[in-house]
């Protein structure tokens, strides 16, 4: 069975600091891992995704993360926050069970950003 | 295109009262599905669809009814609404879910349940 733990329901960082969200799944088959950022009163968007291939994934809105098979961690990051990545944040493993996608998501980090 | 829209944006019901929450998306994607959101709990799968006339259970299908009659639309009804179901639902959609586990899903602005 796929799960993922998200560390730390709630994160905070001054602007212009680099942000760093935990992510560690757990997957009996190869993984393909998913950031989802949710802003305010809205539906979920994705950030970026991990299938196959290069380990660091670049995203939108100067986000990356990195798949690291050994730690089974998929760590979301951006060099410097900015005011509007103020939202929250879903990890999410996805595999094919019984041929239909399901994807299983961590509880979220809700990123705070200090001026 | 408008995406996923998801009606209505807000609902307060009555504890034992019924009512349906709909999904439309003009993406002709197959695939659709639905979700709850809860405090803490991330997001959780109700049901999903992988076309027109196929349905299937999810983690949290309990309490819950799905049809899908056309590509397009993915009601949820709710049959007796109980407290438990105060929450935000969301529904998403893809192109297509077989044999490809990675497509990209695309999520409704959801709907604010409140069961009194």
């Amino acid at each position: 069975a796929q799960s993922v733990t998200q560390l730390g329901s709630h994160v905070s960082v001054s602007e212009g600091a680099l942000v760093l969200l935990r992510c560690n799944y757990s997957s009996s088959v190869p993984p393909y891992l998913f950031w989802y950022v949710q802003y305010p009163n809205q539906g979920l968007q994705l950030l970026l995704k991990y299938t196959t291939g290069a380990t660091l994934v670049k995203g939108i809105n100067g986000f990356e993360a990195e798949f690291k098979k050994s730690e089974t961690s998929f760590h979301l990051t951006k060099p410097s926050a900015h005011m509007s990545d103020a939202a929250e944040y879903f990890c999410a493993v996805s595999a094919l069970i019984q041929g239909a996608q399901k994807l299983v998501f961590g509880q979220g980090t809700r990123l705070t950003i200090n001026p | 295109n408008a995406g996923v829209t998801q009606t209505p944006k807000f609902q307060v019901l009555k504890t034992g009262q019924s009512m349906t929450l709909q999904c439309a998306q003009d993406m002709n994607h197959e695939y659709m599905s639905w979700y709850r959101q809860d405090p803490g709990m991330g997001l959780r799968l109700i049901h999903y669809s992988v076309g027109a006339g196929i349905t299937d259970q999810g983690e949290v299908p309990n309490g819950y009814n799905v049809s899908r009659s056309t590509t397009e639309d993915f009601p949820l009804r709710l049959l007796s609404a109980a407290p438990s179901q105060t929450s935000v639902y969301f529904c998403a959609s893809s192109y297509s879910i077989y044999y490809s586990s990675y497509n990209e899903q695309f999520f409704g602005p959801g709907t604010r349940l409140t069961v009194l």
